[in-house]
């Protein structure tokens, strides 16, 4: 199985600031032949359901305010908030596809300073 | 609207038994693939199952193999999951969501979620 590792387990940031998650797969999640990293990144608030983020590693799913970024390839991953609004505080998981069991990262609380 | 909604769940003994189905609505439901989700209390998210959009193809986390049997009716646009030989490990708020497809092939990010269906084992 893919082991999907998330660091710092959380974080606090002020308004406006920066905050960074990062992601780390047991192996690569890119598959060569079509030279995609099967990751993805989900917000999820308190009593809410998951919501999709990116996908393909940096596909900014529609909708999603471009303050939000992901980057990242083969084993290592990072999802970006370039400027923290107040209601980005969420857990943030990443997911991989690449192969069943298709597993989450343990998540990432990200908070206001 | 593309929407998720599921039902079944409940407080179920050890060793029970529960079927959970998620209707969906606002897309071609046939078209693509399916997973359940769960989320224990105060924990993370665990990927439990997946099926294609036909229902031929099937895939379980270990925790649940043999267990859970995936499913889905076409016809009247529902997912299920049949959970047999529950265990208190089993507890947990089980979110349906809708994978994607790119020509013939599924791609099992999920980018719609149902509002979850809780799900207590417990004596």
């Amino acid at each position: 199985d893919i082991v999907m590792t998330q660091s710092p387990d959380s974080l606090a940031v002020s308004l406006g600031e920066r905050a960074t998650v990062n992601c780390k797969s047991s192996q690569s999640v890119l598959y060569r032949s079509n030279n995609k990293n099967y990751l993805a990144w989900y917000q999820q608030k308190p009593g809410q359901p998951p919501k999709l983020l990116v996908y393909w590693a940096s596909t900014r799913e529609s909708g999603v305010p471009d303050r939000f970024s992901g980057s990242g390839s083969g084993t290592d991953f990072t999802l970006t908030i370039s400027s923290l609004q107040a209601e980005d505080v969420a857990v943030y998981y990443c997911q991989q596809y690449f192969t069943t069991p298709f597993t989450f990262g343990p998540g990432t609380k990200v908070d206001i300073k | 609207e593309v929407q998720l909604l599921e039902s079944g769940g409940g407080l179920v003994q050890p060793g029970g038994s529960l079927r959970l189905s998620c209707a969906a609505s606002g897309f071609t439901f046939r078209t693509y693939g399916m997973s359940w989700v769960r989320q224990a209390p105060g924990k993370g998210l665990e990927w439990v199952s997946a099926i294609s959009g036909s229902g031929g193809d099937a895939y379980y986390a270990d925790s649940v193999k043999g267990r859970f049997t995936i499913s889905r009716d076409n016809s009247k646009n529902t997912l299920y999951v049949q959970m047999n030989s529950l265990r208190a490990e089993d507890t947990a708020v089980y979110y349906c969501a809708k994978a994607n497809k790119r020509g013939d092939i599924y791609y099992y990010y999920m980018d719609v979620w149902g509002k979850g269906t809780t799900v207590t084992v417990s004596s």
